[in-house]
């Protein structure tokens, strides 16, 4: 079956640090790659996606390469802020079937000053 | 704001009990789903409708069930409650039922608290 792993938080930066969230995936066919941001007290947003080998899905600073031959999806920011503090989840949509989202366990991120 | 609204936004409630939780989708969006986030299981697809429709089953207890209306709006029915069920229950939309590239946005969520 389909499955998501990410790197287990939380994890701790400086403002302005770089920032890497590692990704990987199982799955069947070509899927598509998510990535979303939930912020303390507030529920899931769309961060960024990908939908086929070496695209670079891209926002708000943040951007994540779907890399089929290492099937992985890393998060990476140049410089972090505090605003950034929020969990992470990685997910995947199975191409093959109907489009629901396999969830990896989510990654804390805390940024201080 | 992703243009997902769930009512009500926090709920507690008593074992044993029955709760019904409201979703309505993006304008335009046919596809909804259910999906439960809790400490211990993470974030767990339950259910998807397209179009008043079942289209997928994932995780969901049989004493959940699920339904769209006509006018899309759809409602999740938690019975026999559990302190179990505790979680955070979100519905999601997407325009269309599946395939490449399908993106889905999600409400705030649902807190359900049983005692």
């Amino acid at each position: 079956g389909n499955s998501v792993t990410q790197m287990e938080g939380p994890v701790t930066l400086s403002e302005e640090a770089f920032l890497t969230i590692n990704c990987t995936y199982t799955a069947t066919g070509y899927p598509s790659l998510f990535w979303y941001v939930q912020y303390p007290g507030e529920g899931l947003q769309l961060l960024l996606k990908a939908t086929k080998a070496d695209d670079k899905g891209s926002n708000k600073g943040f951007e994540a390469t779907y890399r089929k031959e290492t099937t992985s999806f890393h998060l990476e920011k140049g410089s972090v802020q505090v605003s950034d503090s929020a969990v992470y989840f990685c997910a995947l949509s199975d191409n093959s079937g109907y489009s629901t989202l396999t969830f990896g366990k989510g990654t804390m991120l805390l940024v201080s000053p | 704001d992703s243009g997902v609204t769930q009512t009500p936004k926090h709920l507690i409630t008593a074992t044993g009990q029955r709760v019904t939780l409201r979703c309505s989708p993006r304008s335009g969006d046919l596809s909804v789903y259910w999906y439960q986030q809790s400490l211990d299981q993470g974030l767990q697809f339950l259910i998807q409708y397209y179009n008043g429709e079942e289209r997928a089953k994932g995780n969901i207890l049989e004493r959940f069930s699920a339904q769209q209306f006509p006018d899309l709006h759809s409602e999740l029915n938690l019975s026999s409650l559990e302190l179990g069920d505790s979680a955070l229950y979100f519905c999601a939309s997407s325009e269309t039922e599946g395939f490449t590239g399908n993106t889905i946005y999600f409400g705030e969520g649902s807190w359900l608290t049983v005692v």
